[in-house]
């Protein structure tokens, strides 16, 4: 299958700073990524999804000045999480949409904010 | 896209064959089944999907009953590296779901122990 990957995979950060997540479509171009979020012993729940070009459409209760998404090319989106707090931490994963309508993951990123 | 119940957990004994159903009785005639697994701290892992028929590839099979208001996911020999929890999502696929993400529910939890 495709490879979607992630860096970084783990961060550490302390509280009011900023942190970027990359998510890149490593052997398919991806018009549509999706970005993911997961607490301890939770389902995955979207956050929102990036169509590479225009703005990112966040899901209901997932604050958009927050959780900055840029989907600049066909092959990275990028998440920031602006003024991280304790309650932002969590298990981020990315998604990317091939051509072809499959849906494949990265390994997840794991932010931790002090 | 229409809701899918399963088991919160089950248990299965290496080499034995593990048996998730999933029950998804509203399922449209366009939707098709999938499941995904996910492994602790990892990001899921596509695993198989069909329409109708019955599927089978080299992580397992798919069965689904006639009305497809059911199926199950069957992995053969289930290993100790299948402990996972596993998700059964409907959904419309292909090149027109421009947009649309894979929406997790709470999945089944499998421990294959020795």
């Amino acid at each position: 299958g495709a490879v979607v990957s992630q860096h970084p995979s783990w961060v550490i950060c302390k509280s009011g700073t900023s942190v970027k997540i990359e998510c890149r479509s490593l052997d398919f171009q991806a018009t549509t990524m999706f970005w993911y979020r997961q607490f301890p012993k939770q389902s995955l729940m979207l956050m929102a999804t990036s169509n590479e070009g225009s703005k990112a459409t966040y899901e209901q209760g997932v604050e958009k000045d927050k959780f900055l998404i840029n989907h600049a090319s066909l092959t990275l989106s990028t998440l920031t999480v602006t003024s991280a707090h304790p309650e932002d931490s969590s298990f981020y994963i990315c998604s990317a949409r091939t051509p072809l309508g499959e849906q494949y993951f990265g390994p997840g990123t794991r932010l931790t904010v002090t | 896209d229409a809701k899918t119940t399963q088991p919160p957990s089950m248990d299965c004994a290496e080499g034995r064959a593990a048996n998730l159903p999933c029950n998804h009785s509203t399922i449209s005639g366009n939707e098709y089944v999938y499941w995904y697994r996910q492994i602790h701290s990892q990001g899921p892992q596509y695993i198989i999907h069909g329409l109708k028929n019955n599927e089978t590839n080299e992580m397992a099979s798919l069965i689904i009953t006639e009305d497809r208001k059911s199926s199950t996911l069957i992995l053969p020999h289930a290993t100790l590296r299948d402990t996972a929890v596993y998700y059964c999502i409907v959904r419309v696929a292909g090149a027109n779901q421009a947009g649309t993400a894979l929406i997790f529910g709470k999945g089944t939890t499998l421990s294959v122990s020795s």
